[in-house]
């Protein structure tokens, strides 16, 4: 079983719509990242997470710690928002740069 | 700034061959990091450093070798390349505090490598 798993893999909507996209995790973790990467294929870290909520523009992410759950929210989607949104956690001890990847969903806004 | 930079973009090698990945980053971080993404696979660390002259080993660090020489410089070196070693290469960068690393990391562009 991944350690890291998002849901859903594929995502379509159309402009305007809000978009929610989920993040579940096995292990207990010190911080959760939301990264996204681009049609391009750069990446670019979106929010750090260890508890609550994170808003950042339309971009709104959510963790519940008990759970072992996050979310990345978008509101007022536009197809720029389209990429790929990849959900990271880093666990206690081991390594300090250890993260844990999911494999990501890829999101399409279209017009 | 230039932020994470990565060299070169794209390199076809045949089996056996060597070469050597570099990454550079202006920011003057403490911690690089080296990733393989493979098509549907999340991203996986390589080899990390924590600081100049120091390396230590990822998830899967099989068939590679890593050197940080120079605190702005970490390469990543395939010594016999093998199909397998097919992957987008991403160089990360963080900022450490003390004993304590800043989450954030940097990503560079990514390197695409096709082994024959």
């Amino acid at each position: 079983k991944n350690e890291v798993e998002q849901s859903p893999q594929n995502l379509t909507a159309q402009e305007g719509e809000f978009i929610t996209i989920n993040c579940s995790y096995s292990v207990g973790i010190s911080a959760l990242h939301w990264l996204q990467q681009h049609p391009g294929g750069g990446i670019v870290s979106l929010f750090m997470l260890s508890s609550g909520k994170k808003k950042h523009g339309r971009l709104i992410a959510t963790i519940n710690i008990q759970e072992k759950h996050s979310s990345l929210h978008i509101t007022a989607s536009h197809p720029r928002d389209s990429a790929v949104y990849i959900c990271a956690v880093r666990g206690y001890g081991g390594s300090q740069g250890n993260l844990i990847f999911g494999k990501g969903t890829k999101l399409s806004v279209k017009p | 700034n230039a932020g994470v930079t990565q060299t070169p973009k794209f390199r076809v090698l045949k089996t056996g061959q060597s070469m050597t990945l570099l990454c550079a980053q202006d920011m003057n971080h403490e911690y690089m990091y080296w990733y393989r993404q493979d098509p549907g696979m999340g991203l996986r660390l390589i080899h990390y450093s924590v600081g100049e002259g120091t390396t230590a080993k990822g998830e899967v660090p099989d068939g590679y070798n890593v050197s940080r020489l120079k605190k702005q410089n970490f390469l990543l070196g395939l010594e016999s390349a093998a199909p397998s070693q097919t992957s987008v290469y991403f160089c990360a960068s963080s900022l450490g505090l003390g004993q304590r690393v800043v989450e954030t990391q940097y990503f560079g562009p990514g390197t695409r490598l096709l082994v024959l």
